[in-house]
């Protein structure tokens, strides 16, 4: 009963490395999210993918990019780490939803990312 | 402009009480479903209770509980017969159209400590 998984679950990274943070759902659900969590400041969204093969900016896009690999996989790629984006990360995916559909997003344990 | 506002940033209550946790939201869509995360210290985030904005009764889920004033634009989230394990963040998050496409907008959060 995995629901979505991340990895890995900790990194620290150098000033201008590159890295590459996985996700993969076995729920069959067609949307998938990335959002950062910083103190005080919530969850918000990175970038978002509606279904396979589309992938969309979210609320704070610079600095990163995404692939949708596939139905079940979404990875966001940090290309020249930067110490702003020391953050949590989540990964979440859902059903395809209408606006008024009651179906939640379910989340992954997230990322703890830091760049020194 | 589309946002979630959670004006306690932490929150007591003592074991066996309940607890309101404030919620309010703006949007000018008259479609929209509001959704309440517990995210408790060991980080992952949990779908807790769905309220949508067509719904003619408050949502309830086991202790949980929806306080859905539409009017008002809020939606506090009950908690009753509160438990040491309910200790946590809790996020009010906002799905809409507009802005936002859907997706789903979250609050700051409000951390609840429950005292024994």
């Amino acid at each position: 009963n995995a629901g979505v998984t991340q990895t890995p679950k900790f990194q620290v990274l150098k000033t201008g490395q590159s890295m590459t943070l996985q996700c993969a759902q076995d729920m069959n659900h067609n949307s998938m999210y990335w959002y950062r969590q910083d103190p005080g400041m919530g969850l918000r969204l990175i970038y978002y993918s509606a279904s396979e093969g589309t992938t969309d900016k979210g609320e704070v896009p610079n600095g990163y990019n995404v692939s949708r690999l596939n139905k079940r996989e979404f990875s966001l790629r940090l290309e020249s780490a930067a110490p702003s984006q020391t953050s949590v990360y989540f990964c979440a995916s859902s059903e395809r939803v209408r606006v008024y559909s009651n179906q939640p997003q379910h989340f992954g344990d997230g990322t703890r990312l830091s760049i020194l | 402009a589309q946002k979630i506002t959670q004006t306690q940033p932490g929150m007591f209550v003592q074991e066996k009480e309940a607890v309101t946790l404030d919620c309010t939201y703006d949007t000018s869509d008259p479609s929209y479903g509001l959704f309440w995360y517990k995210q408790p210290s060991s980080g992952e985030m949990i779908f807790l209770i769905y309220q949508g904005s067509y719904d003619q009764q408050n949502a309830t889920e086991g202790r949980y509980s929806l306080n859905f004033q539409k009017a008002r634009k809020s939606a506090n989230l009950v908690i009753s017969a509160s438990q040491l394990g309910d200790s946590a963040m809790y996020f009010c998050a906002m799905r809409a159209m507009g802005g936002s496409q859907g997706n789903l907008i979250f609050g700051k959060g409000t951390k609840l400590s429950v005292k024994p």
